[in-house]
């Protein structure tokens, strides 16, 4: 049982460049949900997932897209990198059903954009 | 979603309690306390949870106060491996995952 793996742990970019991010739970989670952190900024909600299939956007969504096309992957794509992209990327996961369902998160993608 | 105002920065002896504290003043009812913690180069990991009543489990104590409006996080024999920024956050219910992380407490534990 891995809990959340995230791929790359990290990648350099430069400006302009795309990318994608890879989210894998084991868990059968219904919910998945993005994070970036910067330093100083505690964990700012970029996207989440409430199953497959269906994405909203969070507190920062511009800049990134998102897919769920299966239950356990949660992808998060830079189309254009930016050096504000600059970040600690985080995944996270719960369940939905009775009761309370803590986040599991992943230990993170570091990403630099030159 | 109601705020929350921690201290910076806290130490504490190894085989100590380690007191967190958290101000919330501006919750509502059907808010609850969540704490989780980050050790470097992690991902957080939740602690504890709680609506008003005192919660306990292996890793740490929650005491609300009765008007809601602060909490303490203890881990009663605090070790080096509890050195982490430690998240008070306050939300509804434990949708969607919105949660408000915030600055956190950096607590370092002395050997």
């Amino acid at each position: 049982n891995a809990g959340v793996t995230q791929t790359p742990k990290f990648r350099v970019l430069k400006t302009g460049q795309s990318m994608t991010l890879l989210c894998a739970q084991d868990m059968n989670h219904e919910y998945m949900y993005w994070y970036r952190q910067d330093p100083g900024m505690g964990l700012r909600l970029i996207h989440y997932s409430v199953g497959e299939g269906t994405t909203a956007k969070g507190e920062v969504p511009d800049g990134y897209n998102v897919s769920r096309l299966k239950k356990q992957n949660f992808l998060l794509g830079l189309e254009s990198a930016a050096p504000s992209q600059t970040s600690v990327y985080f995944c996270a996961s719960s369940y939905v059903g009775r009761g309370f369902s803590p986040l599991h998160f992943g230990n993170g993608t570091r990403l630099t954009v030159t | 979603d109601a705020k929350t105002t921690q201290p910076t920065s806290m130490d504490c002896a190894e085989g100590r309690a380690a007191n967190l504290p958290c101000n919330h003043s501006t919750i509502s009812g059907n808010e609850y306390v969540y704490w989780y913690r980050q050790i470097h180069s992690q991902g957080p990991q939740y602690i504890i949870h709680g609506l008003k009543n005192n919660e306990t489990n292996e890793m740490a104590s929650l005491i609300i106060t009765e008007d809601r409006k602060s909490s303490t996080l203890i881990l009663p024999h605090a070790t080096l491996r509890d050195t982490a920024v430690y998240y008070c956050i306050v939300r509804v219910g434990s949708t969607l995952g919105r949660l408000y992380f915030g600055r956190g407490t950096q607590l370092t534990v002395w050997p």
